[in-house]
């Protein structure tokens, strides 16, 4: 089945450290997206890579790091740069971007105490 | 700059309409839409394209006005499977990433 997976489905981490959120995708698809979800904020767009070792800052990168070595796979750095990192992390595929269906996966809840 | 969704939320009973809108204070070149359920991920909906092009579920309809910047989301006759948040997502020119809105809460009631 295609799809993408996130894992894990629950994380939990002491302040000061970094934590690294996998996200893998079998769909093909050329763009991967990092989204952070908290209550009544809506998704908002941490970082975006429209192709292999190439990503751009969204609205909130700061105090994350992505990287895209390869096509299925953009891993997310919470760094301890980050002040609130405890939230709903969505990863999202899609052929390209702009007006194309995303494809999001069960996401990763992370706490930090 | 986040689009405004309205209403925040809404109960209805099942076979009511609803529409929820999303307003833009830029030019936009597509609205997309997304439906999320409780602790799950959001799925698509549909987009509708500067111009009128539309793609997505036929049983979904949603209208987009160019001039005004506004997106609608309309659902007849709703059922119980109708329920969750939707989401507006905005795209100002083509090939642009989408900026979320704070999504409206739907509760469909038997």
């Amino acid at each position: 089945d295609g799809g993408i997976t996130q894992s894990p489905k629950y994380l939990f981490r002491k302040e000061g450290q970094n934590v690294t959120l996998s996200c893998e995708q079998n769909l093909n698809h050329d763009a991967m997206y990092w989204y952070r979800q908290d209550p009544g904020q809506g998704l908002r767009l941490i970082y975006y890579s429209q192709i292999v070792n190439d990503f751009q800052k969204g609205d909130i990168a700061e105090g994350y790091s992505v990287s895209r070595e390869k096509k299925e796979s953009f891993p997310l750095t919470v760094t301890s740069a980050q002040k609130n990192p405890t939230a709903f992390y969505l990863c999202a595929s899609s052929p390209g971007v702009g007006d194309y269906e995303q494809y999001f996966g069960p996401g990763t809840r992370l706490t930090v105490t | 700059q986040q689009p405004v969704q309205s209403p925040q939320a809404v109960i209805l009973r099942e076979g009511e309409d609803a529409v929820i809108n999303c307003s833009s204070s830029k030019a936009l070149y597509s609205v997309h839409w997304y439906r999320q359920k409780h602790g799950e991920a959001p799925v698509f909906l549909m987009i509708l394209l500067k111009g009128g092009e539309q793609k997505g579920h036929e049983k979904i309809s949603a209208s987009f006005n160019e001039k005004k910047q506004q997106s609608s989301l309309y659902l007849t006759a709703s059922q119980l499977s109708y329920s969750g948040t939707y989401f507006c997502g905005t795209e100002e020119n083509q090939g642009g990433k989408l900026i979320f809105g704070q999504g409206t809460e739907l509760s469909v009631k038997p």
